[in-house]
């Protein structure tokens, strides 16, 4: 079964630093690029960026390049996206996600992290 | 990149057919036959319900069908059902070798 599972709910301060995870198992970790997906409180779903496990390379949306960082170790099977200084307009859930086989479009999905950002 | 453009809400009785459109442009859903669709209920991660703009996933039930005709895709519902009631979004992949979501649809079942 594939499953992507997520690190828990975090709370911090306006200018910390935070590293949330996307374990991925049940399939070949390797052959599928891991999406990022912001949805801020009450608004849609925003894609971030992609990593691609097997090379690391990256491409991310214009609107979070320079923003968070995307990384992975293919080791543990787990992709990450970090920040290195929080604004509260981080205050968002996290979602990673993986694509349909031969697809871009995302199936299966991560349970999402509530990341919260306080002065 | 803009998100794709959606119809804020759009409700139906139980058994109507409804259709939610999802416009783009010449850089993503019209030159792209990677566009989906997603249900999404509060608090749980997105459903994908139509990949490739007219593939359903295995388990997603014939009841939804997706279509495209230039730059604008559609998703149809049939037979409306209670837990249908979700937000929707839509998504394409651009020639920026990005991603990109549509503005969300909230669908109420009356």
């Amino acid at each position: 079964e594939v499953q992507l599972v997520q690190s828990g709910a975090e709370v911090k301060k306006t200018g910390e630093s935070l590293k949330i995870s996307c374990k991925g198992s049940g399939y070949k970790f390797t052959s599928y690029w891991i999406s990022w997906v912001r949805q801020m409180p009450g608004k849609g779903l925003e894609w971030m960026g992609t990593i691609d496990p097997s090379d690391s390379y990256t491409k991310y949306s214009p609107s979070f390049q320079g923003h968070v960082t995307i990384s992975v170790d293919k080791s543990i099977t787990t992709a990450y996206l970090q920040w290195s200084s929080l604004k509260a307009s981080d205050t968002a859930i996290y979602y990673c996600a993986r694509p349909y086989s031969g697809s871009y479009d995302l199936e299966y999905w991560g349970q999402g992290i509530l990341v919260t950002v306080s002065s | 990149q803009s998100a794709l453009t959606q119809p804020a809400s759009v409700s139906g009785s139980p058994g109507q057919s409804i259709t939610i459109s999802c416009t783009g442009s010449s850089s993503d859903v019209g030159v792209y036959n990677y566009v989906a669709w997603y249900q999404h209920h509060p608090d749980k991660a997105p459903k994908l319900m139509i990949y490739d703009v007219s593939k359903r996933p295995s388990g997603v039930s014939n009841r939804f069908s997706g279509s495209k005709s230039g730059n604008t895709a559609s998703l149809s519902i049939s037979g409306l059902q209670a837990e249908d009631e979700a937000d929707y979004y839509c998504s394409s992949y651009t020639s920026s070798g990005t991603y990109v979501f549509g503005t969300g649809t909230k669908v109420t079942v009356l």
